[in-house]
């Protein structure tokens, strides 16, 4: 069974610095997707950023990019220019790409905190 | 596109009673999905539909828990004779298959709260 670990129960950044979360997995697929969600209090998830296992280079949108160690199974977040906005649970999550697989692994979550 | 939607957003019951949720997914989207989510620990899967067939379910979906989705557009979750450790959040997600990385986009969950 694949597992995911979130290291991190709670981070804080200030405003406008850059913060990385960190995620590790365990998995004996070769071919998966590795996710970041944002559930920011009393609303629902939305997706950060995603990652193809097969794709050597890192994912980017906006302010946040991924760090992603295929060999060590590290998959990190790294938000740039934090704003008060991005204050969050922050959860990786880990899909299989074989056979029916389709759900979604989560790990325990880091809370993020943006101070002024 | 108005996203999934979940209701009721609240419910709170007593113990041993029955409670039925509902999730209507995005309009395209064939593949539904539950999970539960508990204080301070990331969602856990507890059943996903492709269409209206039930392909998966998570051995945390004990006998008292039931998912349908006829028709192959909302689903309904129900919990027979309600625990105090049925208390939790229910999320739906729904994706548009595998396509790309299949990804999920999740409702605004159902917290249940049984005393």
């Amino acid at each position: 069974a694949q597992t995911v670990t979130q290291s991190q129960p709670e981070m804080s950044v200030q405003e406008a610095e850059t913060v990385t979360l960190s995620c590790t997995y365990d998995t004996s697929e070769s071919d998966y997707y590795l996710f970041w969600y944002k559930q920011p209090p009393s609303r629902q998830m939305i997706l950060v950023i995603r990652q193809e296992a097969y794709k050597q280079q890192n994912a980017t949108e906006n302010r946040f990019s991924v760090n992603f160690q295929k060999a060590a199974k590290s998959f990190s977040l790294k938000i740039s220019d934090s704003q008060l906005g991005d204050a969050a649970m922050y959860f990786c999550a880990y899909r299989g790409n074989t056979g029916t697989a389709s759900k979604l692994t989560f790990g325990t979550g880091t809370r993020l905190q943006v101070t002024l | 596109d108005t996203g999934v939607s979940q209701n009721p957003r609240h419910k709170i019951t007593k113990r041993g009673q029955n409670v039925t949720f509902r999730c209507d997914p995005i309009s395209e989207h064939n593949r539904l999905y539950w999970y539960r989510q508990t204080l301070g620990q990331g969602p856990e899967f507890l059943t996903y539909f492709q269409n209206e067939a039930q392909l998966e379910k998570s051995r945390l979906l004990s006998d008292r828990f039931s998912a349908e989705r006829p028709k192959g557009s909302f689903s309904t979750l129900e919990i027979q004779r309600t625990e105090q450790g049925d208390s939790a959040m229910y999320l739906c997600a729904s994706s548009l298959g595998l396509a790309g990385a299949g990804e999920q986009y999740f409702g605004p969950g159902t917290r249940l709260t049984v005393t």
